[in-house]
């Protein structure tokens, strides 16, 4: 039974340019949520996406925006880049379908590093 | 806004010695606390979880407790080996109706075991 898998696992930008991440959720699981984190920090919550819409958002601004396709994997895209975009980006999985549905499993990030 | 504090931010134990970290957290309504152990270039692991309607929950050497009245969880490791050094997150839940549910992660504690 695979796990989540982030895809790429690290990524170099320069400032202004746009990046893409993809995350495939662990089998069965239908809700992947995506976080950063920064370097010494916890994960910060950026928006979760169930049923290819948006169900709830972080505190983070409209240069980041997401998508989640039919097969339950999901994509995050970061417009605009800025140097404080660089961290580890982190996907988690988990479902609605039955309990327990809060619990999520965490992919092993995509390290981005913009310069 | 909500917020999850950790303490101590380090820790340094002997092997054999047992680990205690502590979180508090600010929103009423979180009723999931997950704890996960993030080693050197992995995503975390979720190790251990409390829901609301539980006071304590015990997995071989780890063990969380729960005080809702004062908005504390802890995390007990008994026994540590080297294998545990690492960093640990502790988490609650945000829940919006009808979204699903989202974590507030602490800072982390970075444990070290000595053999």
């Amino acid at each position: 039974d695979a796990g989540v898998t982030q895809s790429p696992t690290h990524l170099i930008k320069t400032r202004g340019q746009q990046v893409t991440l993809r995350c495939s959720p662990k089998s069965g699981h239908d809700t992947v949520s995506w976080y950063q984190q920064a370097l010494g920090q916890g994960p910060q919550f950026i928006f979760q996406y169930y049923e290819e819409e948006e169900r709830q958002r972080g505190n983070f601004p409209d240069r980041f925006s997401g998508h989640q396709f039919p097969n339950y994997s999901s994509e995050l895209n970061v417009n605009a880049l800025l140097l404080g975009d660089s961290a580890l980006y982190l996907c988690a999985s988990s479902t609605r379908q039955a309990p327990p549905t809060d619990t999520q499993y965490f992919g092993p990030g995509t390290r981005l590093t913009v310069l | 806004g909500e917020n999850v504090e950790q303490h101590p931010s380090t820790l340094s134990v002997q092997e054999g010695d047992s680990a205690v970290i502590k979180c508090t957290y600010s929103d009423s309504a979180s009723n999931y606390f997950p704890w996960y152990k993030q080693e050197l270039g992995k995503g975390p692991q979720l190790i251990i979880d409390i829901r609301s309607n539980v006071g304590e929950k015990k997995d071989q050497r780890i063990a969380v407790t729960l005080n809702k009245t004062a908005k504390h969880f802890s995390l007990h490791i008994t026994e540590t080996q080297p294998e545990d050094s690492a960093v640990y997150f502790c988490a609650a839940s945000i829940a919006r109706w009808r979204a699903g549910t989202a974590l507030i992660f602490g800072k982390g504690t970075t444990l070290s075991v000595s053999s």
